[in-house]
């Protein structure tokens, strides 16, 4: 069966600190995946997704930077944070050949 | 770019009551997806629903694509279908591969004992 994992589920990190979260999802090849985040209270926005191995796009500018070194694996990256980052960040993936997307159980951000 | 509406923002109801929710969207989309975001967070899929009816127990969902609406029906309700009922589409007439999501903000429900 498919699953997909985030990691850490909280974090709590100061003003211009670096930040990496990680998604990997088990059980399905060539995957999208998909970074979105969520404002308190509000809709989910699309950061990044990517079709395969290297291939990035960006859909917001911003602070944030995506990576995709193995085919299964995403991660979201910040060199400097900024208050603004905080927020409920959830990591999503479609099977090869699907139209549904799945969501993983996301990572609380709080920049203090 | 494309605009989804979600309807009523908020929804307040007693166990066993029945409710209608309300998606508009402003363009022509090829995917459409509800979700339940339950109080810990976690999006969980309800319905991939393009077009058509379907069912899954108390759940039913309804997609006109031609007048660009869907709605997510909810029978008999119960306190744990308390949270945060998510619409999302993908614009165009046709998948491009990349399936990207846009989400309405939300329709808030609480359901009391």
């Amino acid at each position: 069966s498919q699953t997909i994992h985030q990691w850490p589920a909280t974090l709590v990190q100061p003003v211009g600190s670096p930040l990496s979260l990680e998604c990997t999802v088990e059980g399905t090849s060539n995957p999208n995946l998909y970074w979105y985040r969520q404002a308190a209270g509000r809709g989910l926005q699309l950061l990044f997704y990517s079709v395969g191995i290297g291939q990035i796009s960006s859909e917001v500018p911003q602070n944030l930077s995506a990576s995709r070194p193995q085919d299964r694996q995403f991660i979201l990256s910040s060199k400097k944070l900024l208050l603004s980052d905080s927020g409920f960040y959830l990591c999503a993936y479609l099977p090869d050949r699907a139209y549904e997307q799945y969501f993983g159980p996301g990572t609380r951000l709080t920049v203090t | 770019g494309i605009q989804v509406e979600q309807s009523p923002p908020d929804l307040i109801l007693q166990e066993g009551a029945n409710s209608t929710l309300r998606c508009n969207f402003s363009d022509s989309v090829n995917n459409l997806q509800w979700f339940h975001q339950n109080p810990w967070g976690q999006l969980i899929n309800l319905f991939y629903i393009p077009s058509g009816t379907k069912q899954n127990g108390r759940l039913s969902a309804t997609t006109v694509a031609t007048e660009r609406y869907s709605l997510l029906y909810i029978s008999s309700s119960q306190t744990t279908d308390s949270g945060v009922y998510f619409c999302a589409v993908t614009p165009g007439l046709f998948s491009g591969g990349y399936n990207k999501l846009i989400f309405g903000a939300g329709t808030r429900l609480a359901v009391h004992p």
